[in-house]
Parts: structure tokens; sequence; C-alpha cells
């Protein structure tokens, strides 16, 4: 059971554009959601994350926007940049009496275009 | 401050062996988690150390088991290995504070079992 899915594998953007990064998720328990971006041979690194309270959070070239009713979230990268190529993970928290999981999708590779 | 580290980068083991991997946190942090990621996947969370004590559980059986020190290390061990176990092992570290849900990952240890 997968319960947070990026549908897309993979997107190619222009550089300077705006690339969209979409995912969903299943469990409405889910608290915390956060955004990584994943060079090759490198740990994924963490971009920007939300509160299940807010709807949205910026942070200079990247806005996550979160739609609870929809239970779907969303990257925004204006504007894209080449070095902005990379495997991007969406990743949900759920924290139970104390205790922590954390789920991840599959991930959307991301290529600017120069 | 020094970041995440892990070791071995590689490593190769037969079926039925065990192997313990190695995580060093991020200077400060006091919490440790890791996954596994398979190809094509994203990170599947394993368990989670607060202050020496798991913390959180994923789906993976009790052979998959953990250690984190009072300097904060970690170490992952897996008994009877499978030819499924074959992955990138990453380790996270984060700082467990009230509204705080960042991780950041060392760069993995890929584990082959033949």
């Amino acid at each position: 059971d997968q319960q947070v899915k990026q549908n897309s594998p993979s997107l190619s953007v222009q550089e300077g554009r705006i690339s969209i990064l979409n995912c969903d998720y299943t469990n409405s328990m889910f608290d915390y959601f956060l955004w990584y971006k994943k060079y090759p041979a490198e740990g994924p690194t963490f971009l920007i994350s939300i509160s299940s309270i807010k709807d949205k959070n910026e942070d200079g070239r990247f806005t996550v926007f979160l739609n609870k009713s929809a239970k779907h979230l969303s990257l925004h990268i204006v504007p894209s940049q080449p070095g902005d190529s990379a495997v991007y993970f969406c990743a949900a928290s759920l924290a139970l009496s104390g205790t922590y999981k954390y789920i991840f999708g599959t991930g959307t590779r991301l290529k600017v275009l120069a | 401050e020094t970041g995440v580290t892990q070791s071995p980068t590689h490593l190769i083991k037969t079926r039925g062996q065990q192997v313990t991997l190695r995580c060093s946190s991020q200077s400060g942090h006091n919490t440790v988690s890791w996954y596994q990621q398979a190809l094509g996947q994203g990170p599947q969370f394993i368990f989670q150390y607060y202050r020496e004590e798991e913390n959180g559980r994923g789906n993976f059986p009790p052979r998959f088991s953990g250690l984190q020190f009072p300097n904060y290390s970690s170490e992952l061990n897996v008994n009877a290995l499978e030819l499924d176990d074959s992955a990138l092992y990453l380790c996270a570290s984060s700082l467990q504070l009230a509204g705080s849900y960042e991780q950041y990952f060392g760069p993995g240890t890929r584990l082959t079992v033949t």
C-alpha cells in the first residue's frame, strides 16, 4: 500500500520556466510533509517542508502547496535552473504516541534544459 | 560542523550472512533514522532511534535491528541476509524538536547480497 505517490516518474522543463512536481497521499493522519532532492551517488538533501496545518510555505525559488481536501501537495520551482536537475522525493511523517514513521514517494526525475 | 557519514561505502555479502552498517550523526543531532532504498524506489523507513531507544519502526522484520550509542552514532544490523536485502541503506540524523522534521542524510551504503 503506497501511502505517498508521485505519479510522474520524470519531468522536463526549460531553464527559466516553472517546474511543478506533484505528490498525492492517502493517510489524513500525516502531520508534516517534506521535499528532498537527490543527486546521483549522494543521499537526499532536504529542500522544504510544510506542516499539515498550513497550505503554503515558501523558501526562495521553492514553494510547497498543500491541499488537504484533495490530499495533494506540489513543489513549485521558479525559475528553474540546470542545477535543479535531480530526483525529487516527496515524504510524509506520521507521529503516533511519541513515535515516528516516515513514508517516501518513489521520486520524480526533473531535467532542466538549458 | 561535520555532516552525516556512513561506512562502509560498498559491501558484498552472501545469503544467510549477517551485516553491520555504521552511521555517524551530524554534530548536535540526537535522532537517527535508517532507510532502505531499492533501485528505482523511494527510501523505505526501517526505524528511528532517539536517545538510544527505538522510537518508530516501518514494515521490516525483526532480523533488521539497530543500536544508537551515547554519542548518537548508530548501527544497523541485518541477520540472515536475503537476496532482496540488496539495496542502498541510508542513514539520516535530525534534532528532534517540536515542529522540526528535517532529516540530514548520509551518502549511503550499497549492500549487495549474492
